[in-house]
């Protein structure tokens, strides 16, 4: 048991790059979560997937972000042209199931200058 | 959804204090965590207790699930234990709903 690890630790880009950002959970934990977290606040809920399924998705998760689990593995999530309101930290997080508590990664921390 | 509530939303202890941090619910819920988030924004799993009492060394967590609350207890408090706590809950739908937090400095 690895951990949950999520790849960059921090990314800088311009406003209207497009960045992607990647997850990788605990090998045996089937669900996996994305949440977003701005200065001040805890952390909001933007999407989950039951293996490959993405089975929720919040309103805070416009179109231009795109989330993909694509063999129930590693989950990847994109932003299309970033906005400066873009900026918070992306936090991944995985669990086993019902009954069983998340496990969060270290988180991504996006920054639109 | 769920509504979460933490109180008190800032704390501030000198080295060695005890504290207790509460947390309040709307709703039944079938998850309950606390975390410790640290300076680099790390999100530390203290306690996954949806009813009950647990202890981990100087921590120990209650729920009363049936009156909707949970505490968070801290004893004999040191400076590593500053950051912000949070309570995080999920009903039936498996997501989870943070509190705004609460910040703990601790002083020497």
């Amino acid at each position: 048991d690895t951990g949950v690890s999520q790849d960059p630790r921090h990314k800088i880009t311009k406003r209207g790059q497009n960045v992607t950002f990647r997850c990788d959970p605990i090998s045996e934990h089937n669900r996996l979560y994305w949440y977003r977290q701005t200065l001040g606040q805890g952390p909001e809920f933007l999407t989950y997937f039951q293996n490959e399924a993405q089975l929720e998705k919040s309103r805070l998760l416009s179109d231009r972000f795109s989330a993909e689990r694509p063999k129930g593995s590693f989950s990847t999530l994109e932003i299309q042209r970033t906005e400066q309101g873009d900026s918070a930290m992306y936090l991944c997080a995985s669990r086993r199931g019902q009954g069983n508590g998340y496990t969060f990664g270290s988180g991504t921390r996006l920054t639109v200058v | 959804g769920i509504q979460v509530e933490q109180s008190p939303p800032d704390l501030i202890l000198q080295e060695g204090a005890n504290s207790t941090l509460r947390c309040n619910f709307s709703d039944s819920v079938n998850n309950l965590q606390w975390f410790h988030q640290n300076p680099w924004g790390q999100l530390i799993n203290l306690f996954y207790i949806p009813s009950g009492t647990k202890q981990n060394g100087r921590l120990s967590a209650t729920t009363v699930a049936t009156e909707r609350y949970s505490l968070l207890y801290i004893s004999s408090s040191q400076t590593t234990d500053s950051g912000v706590y949070f309570c995080a809950v999920a009903g039936a739908n498996s997501k989870l709903t943070f509190g705004k937090g609460i910040t703990l400095s601790v002083r020497p």
